[in-house]
């Protein structure tokens, strides 16, 4: 029973598009978080929300939204996908928002997404 | 502005020796950090973590050292096992809000 799934595992899309990734964890965490993970390998983090509310926002383009419908879920909305977009994307959950010795965050498999 | 490097990119090790892998950062505020660990087509897993208070800390086959003054931090694994090939990244945070990582280096252990 995976603790922290995505979907789709891969997105092959079209410049211009619109596309979804979800988040759903089943840990019972309050805090969860998109990273994107790009052609140099580096991870950075996106956004985060604890308790359905956003926390942060790095500084990503506002065609990324992400959703929260509840905390087991946080969902990726990407408007007008471009070229740089390929990458793969990350979710993660958290039991709470300060990183403790205790409070490890669980990543999901990722969703590499290609833009065409 | 990459606070957390990890300027080795591999690292190949016979099975049963020692594997240390090692990550410099440049933020002086940082107060935890972090290693995980990610397969090939999977996301990354938490293997061990130190505070900035402390200099080591010890989790079995695997132990973490921080060296403070020098910004320096290496995740030592001994016995090295073939299982233990993957993609290893230091993470580091300040404020308790969210984490830095590394660019990862890619330990192959060979028997």
């Amino acid at each position: 029973d995976t603790a922290v799934s995505q979907t789709p595992k891969y997105l092959v899309t079209q410049m211009g598009n619109d596309k979804s990734i979800k988040c759903e964890q089943n840990l019972g965490h309050d805090t969860m978080y998109w990273y994107k993970q790009d052609s140099k390998k580096f991870l950075k983090i996106m956004f985060s929300y604890n308790n359905k509310e956003l926390i942060i926002n790095e500084t990503v383009p506002n065609r990324f939204s992400p959703k929260s419908p509840d905390k087991a879920h946080l969902n990726l909305h990407i408007n007008s996908l471009e070229l740089g977009d390929s990458a793969v994307y990350f979710c993660a959950s958290s039991q709470e928002l300060k990183i403790l010795a205790k409070n490890i965050q669980y990543f999901g498999a990722g969703t590499r997404l290609s833009v065409l | 502005d990459q606070q957390v490097k990890q300027n080795s990119p591999s690292l190949s090790v016979q099975e049963g020796r020692i594997s240390i892998l090692n990550c410099d950062y440049t933020n002086s505020m940082f107060d935890y950090f972090l290693w995980y660990k990610k397969y090939p087509a999977e996301g990354p897993t938490f293997l061990i973590s130190i505070s900035s208070i402390k200099d080591k800390n010890e989790d079995g086959r695997f132990t973490v050292f921080l060296n403070k003054s020098a910004k320096h931090l290496s995740l030592h694994i001994v016995p090295s096992q073939p299982g233990d090939s993957a993609v290893y990244f230091c993470a580091a945070s300040v404020g308790a809000d969210k984490l830095i990582f590394g660019t990862g280096t890619r330990l192959q252990v060979f028997p």
